[in-house]
């Protein structure tokens, strides 16, 4: 079965950083997944897509603040330089053959 | 500047029906998949349908099929979702978001802002 797993929360100083973790289930370590920032009173907004070959394609405007790497079945997603704004919570996302899968997020708040 | 805009929510009571819609701006309509997306109060983000850019498969999460149905108008730059025997638990705010291609796998590349819906007597 196709599970995205997240720690259901993460935090930093204003200025450091935080990285969060996104695992693929057993089985499914090679898929292509994205993730997704969402604040409160707001839409979600797309942060980046690790695609399946291993490269990393991000949203427009997406500072550089926020980057991704991966290690076998685990997706990372890196905020630097923290600021206030980037309190929010953040989805991971994956796919297959008629359905779609949401992590069940990770909380950052920033102290 | 790609734009969703969702409507039709509201309260409804237990075993009614709803139908929200989306419309997009901003970009040509018939060449991307649509997808609705829910999240329940203080819960995460469910994903609930998909819809293809050629109005081919659509696509449900197995937990609601067969009481929402997805549909999209190209002519009128919008998908819908019509919501039946609506319960309590499906309460919660639902936004569609667009994919970057006509196909029903990638991520989601834009979100709207949502639409509420309460299901209450």
């Amino acid at each position: 079965q196709l599970v995205l797993t997240q720690s259901p929360s993460a935090s930093a100083s204003l200025g450091a950083s935080v990285k969060l973790t996104c695992t693929l289930s057993s089985g499914h370590s090679n898929y292509a997944i994205a993730w997704h920032q969402h604040q409160p009173e707001k839409g979600p907004r797309f942060l980046m897509k690790f695609n399946s070959d291993g490269s990393l394609t991000k949203g427009d405007g997406i500072p550089d603040r926020f980057s991704g790497s991966s290690s076998g079945a685990e997706r990372y997603l890196t905020i630097s330089s923290l600021q206030s704004e980037d309190e929010a919570d953040y989805y991971c996302q994956t796919w297959a053959t008629g359905f779609h899968v949401f992590g069940s997020g990770t909380k950052v708040t920033v102290l | 500047e790609v734009q969703l805009l969702e409507s039709g929510g509201g309260v409804v009571q237990p075993g009614g029906s709803l139908r929200l819609s989306c419309t997009g701006s901003g970009f040509i309509f018939s060449r991307y998949a649509m997808t609705w997306v829910r999240q329940a109060p203080g819960k995460g983000l469910e994903w609930v349908s998909i819809i293809t850019g050629s109005s081919g498969p659509t696509y449900y999460a197995d937990s609601l099929k067969g009481r929402f149905t997805m549909s999209r108008d190209n002519s009128k730059n919008t998908v819908y979702l019509q919501l039946n025997s609506l319960r309590s638990d499906d309460t919660a705010v639902y936004y569609c978001a667009k994919a970057p291609d006509s196909g029903a796998h990638d991520a989601f590349h834009v979100w709207g802002q949502g639409t509420m819906v309460t299901v209450s007597s």
